[in-house]
């Protein structure tokens, strides 16, 4: 059992917008705003779609966000496409400075 | 070109020592910390820990503290990830992966292809 939890499914028809939640102990979040999200498709490795709470590495698409209020993230997906069908992680920097995946969001597009 | 370079696959024995290694390229391989990541079959990501090359300065995940050992040669840019007496559970996949910033060992933007570790009698 993860130190994050998130929802196990997630679905929403193309075109709707979907947010996944990540909530954690505090000495998991924290005061830190040091929160990533991951994309993982079927047999690949994962890809890195947002990282410290908001921010998109280049080459990410604006439909993704990333926000945190407290001991919770979330990663809303826009405009949603059938490329977005693939399994999404939260990761946390800890209070014992190493980090913590969340146990896994399968998003269903449908 | 950021690269992240594995060994290849693994099957082993339970009781059995392996060592897998990641060869990083295209960047300064001492100036960014390395971390590993397993994925179990059907499961999902698991944070193992990191290494910064530059003093191999070593963090662990309190789920794999004294069950793995990371290393680094850094005359050879290569991160390593090491047991001593495999088991059954530890068969999966293992990923290596690269912050996208020198100042950091959290976000991952770079990854290895993977290496599958099979354990097996």
């Amino acid at each position: 059992q993860s130190a994050l939890t998130q929802p196990a499914s997630v679905s929403g028809s193309p075109g709707q917008s979907i947010t996944i939640s990540c909530t954690g102990i505090s000495s998991v979040f924290g005061t830190y705003n040091y929160v990533s999200w991951y994309q993982q498709h079927p047999g690949k490795a994962p890809k890195l779609m947002i990282y410290d709470v908001s921010n998109r590495p280049s080459g990410v698409s604006n439909r993704f966000s990333g926000s945190k209020s407290g001991n919770a993230a979330s990663l809303t997906i826009y405009g949603l496409q059938a490329e977005d069908e693939a399994d999404y992680y939260c990761k946390s920097f800890t209070s014992s400075n190493t980090w913590v995946f969340g146990g896994g969001t399968t998003v269903t597009v449908l | 070109e950021v690269q992240l370079v594995q060994s290849g696959a693994e099957v082993k024995k339970p009781g059995e020592s392996l060592k897998i290694s990641c060869k990083g390229s295209g960047y300064s391989f001492t100036t960014y910390w390395i971390g590993w990541v397993r994925q179990m079959p059907g499961k999902g990501l698991e944070w193992m820990g990191v290494i910064y090359p530059g003093d191999s300065n070593t963090r662990y995940s309190p789920s794999f503290q004294g069950q793995v050992t990371i290393s680094v040669d850094k005359s050879i840019n290569t991160a390593y990830l090491q047991w001593n007496s495999l088991k059954a559970s530890d068969t999966a996949m293992y990923y290596c992966a690269r912050p996208y910033d020198y100042d950091t060992s959290g976000p991952f933007d770079y990854w290895g292809q993977g290496t599958l570790v099979t354990v097996s009698s």
